[in-house]
């Protein structure tokens, strides 16, 4: 199993474009989570969903779609590049259950400039 | 609202030397789950640990130990005899038992460990 993978490992926009961060997993978990980290703030999360065609917003979600329509892909979309979109981007999977771990993705780093 | 509170944004200690995290939390739910992830260098997020509200006997993993106090909503971390591969940054997580939420993790600020030769 490959487990989560994202695409693009790096990215530099500037400001006003737009473009669409991967995510995929093979283990066919329900859920799958978009979080960014940014210094000293942990991980927020910003969109959700638990199952295909099922998504809800988290913490942070203004500036970014998602859409779930398979069980393996769930992309984020940046509509309008910001500086404040600056972060690293982690793709997250889990089974159906509180009580599961989540498996992360390695990582986008984006830069807004 | 739920919130975790990772105060120590730095700890640096000498190898072999024993290291606390802490790691407090707030939940108005009875039933929750608690988490701790290492983050190394390298970037990748690493499940190390979970947790239920209904359980706090404490565990241990080889050098690694955790203690649950309901009492003080504490989760702290514990290396034992720490090395200079457990340089990372270390992430505690809290985590609704509500299904249709997705159970969403909700994340300290992380505390950076850097472990010195």
């Amino acid at each position: 199993n490959a487990g989560v993978t994202q695409t693009p490992k790096f990215q530099v926009l500037k400001t006003g474009q737009s473009m669409t961060l991967q995510c995929a997993q093979d283990m066919n978990h329900e859920y799958m989570s978009w979080y960014r980290q940014d210094p000293g703030m942990g991980l927020r999360l910003i969109h959700y969903s638990v199952g295909a065609g099922i998504t809800d917003q988290g913490e942070v979600p203004n500036g970014y779609n998602v859409s779930r329509s398979t069980t393996e892909d769930f992309p984020l979309r940046l509509l309008s590049a910001a500086p404040s979109q600056t972060s690293v981007y982690f793709c997250a999977s889990k089974r159906q259950g509180p009580y599961n771990e989540q498996f992360f993705g390695p990582g986008t780093r984006l830069t807004v400039l | 609202a739920q919130k975790v509170t990772q105060a120590q944004t730095e700890i640096s200690v000498v190898e072999k030397e024993d290291v606390t995290l802490d790691c407090v939390y707030e939940t108005r739910d009875t039933t929750y789950y608690l988490f701790w992830y290492k983050q190394p260098p390298s970037g990748e997020l690493v499940f190390l640990i979970r947790r239920n509200s209904f359980d706090e006997q404490n565990e241990i993993s080889g050098r690694y130990s955790w203690n649950f106090q309901k009492s003080t909503s504490s989760f702290n971390f514990t290396i034992t005899a720490s090395q200079v591969v457990d340089s990372a940054v270390y992430f505690c997580a809290l985590s609704e038992a509500e299904e249709t939420s997705g159970s969403r993790l909700t994340f300290g600020e992380g505390t950076q460990l850097t472990v010195n030769p």
